[in-house]
């Protein structure tokens, strides 16, 4: 099966820089995703990683480490509407077709 | 270009009642999800279909929860009888392509179900 552990809840202050940390375990990886999740709202994309290294994409950036199973979200010069749920989602190849399997999430909550 | 599409926004039901949801998949997306999403959780793959085909229902409650994909377009959700703990954000979500490369998956504004 798979395992995906993230913190539950993180706050931080307006112009800060916030990390998100997930770790996983799974067979089969095939990539790893993270979406933000407004209150109330659908998940939407924010990054894709299936190779070691640091993706850089604006304010945000994700990092993957496939052989400690572990992958971060960066959060750079927060901003108010920041405050969302981060989640981390593993893909993965079993059994001839692809599966994305979702951690429990992480609430961000920004203050001025 | 339209995102993907669901209604109802918000269902209230009585234990026991039987409701449908709609979804209807950004044009050209050859795989649609269903996911719950329970309070405070983040989401659950129930089916996955790659065309018209079920590629993966292996947590779908099959004994009240049923999908279908006629003609490889629109879905539809559908649980009966309803129990307490139904109650969630029912997210579909759309692909191009089953889950290749950078495959994302872009996801509806969910049905909110309240079951009592």
């Amino acid at each position: 099966g798979q395992n995906i552990d993230q913190p539950t809840e993180m706050t931080a202050t307006e112009g800060a820089i916030v990390q998100i940390n997930c770790t996983y375990q799974t067979s089969g990886f095939n990539g790893l995703f993270w979406y933000q999740q407004h209150a109330g709202e659908a998940p939407t994309f924010l990054s894709y990683n299936v190779l070691d290294g640091l993706e850089e994409k604006g304010r945000f950036s994700s990092f993957l480490s496939r052989s400690k199973g572990y992958s971060y979200l960066l959060l750079k010069e927060l901003q108010m509407k920041d405050s969302a749920s981060y989640l981390c989602a593993v893909r993965s190849m079993n059994t001839g077709f692809q599966k994305l399997v979702f951690g429990t999430g992480t609430r961000l909550l920004v203050s001025p | 270009e339209a995102g993907v599409a669901q209604s109802p926004r918000y269902k209230i039901i009585e234990k026991r009642q039987s409701v449908a949801f709609w979804c209807n998949p950004i044009s050209g997306h050859a795989t649609l999800y269903w996911y719950q999403q329970i309070l405070g959780q983040g989401p659950k793959l129930l089916i996955q279909f790659q065309n018209n085909g079920v590629v993966d229902d292996s947590q779908l409650p099959k004994d009240r929860f049923s999908a279908e994909r006629l003609k490889g377009v629109d879905s539809t959700l559908k649980i009966q009888p309803a129990k307490l703990e139904d109650s969630a954000v029912y997210l579909c979500a759309s692909s191009l392509l089953a889950g290749v490369g950078g495959d994302t998956q872009y996801f509806g504004p969910g049905t909110r179900l309240t079951v009592l």
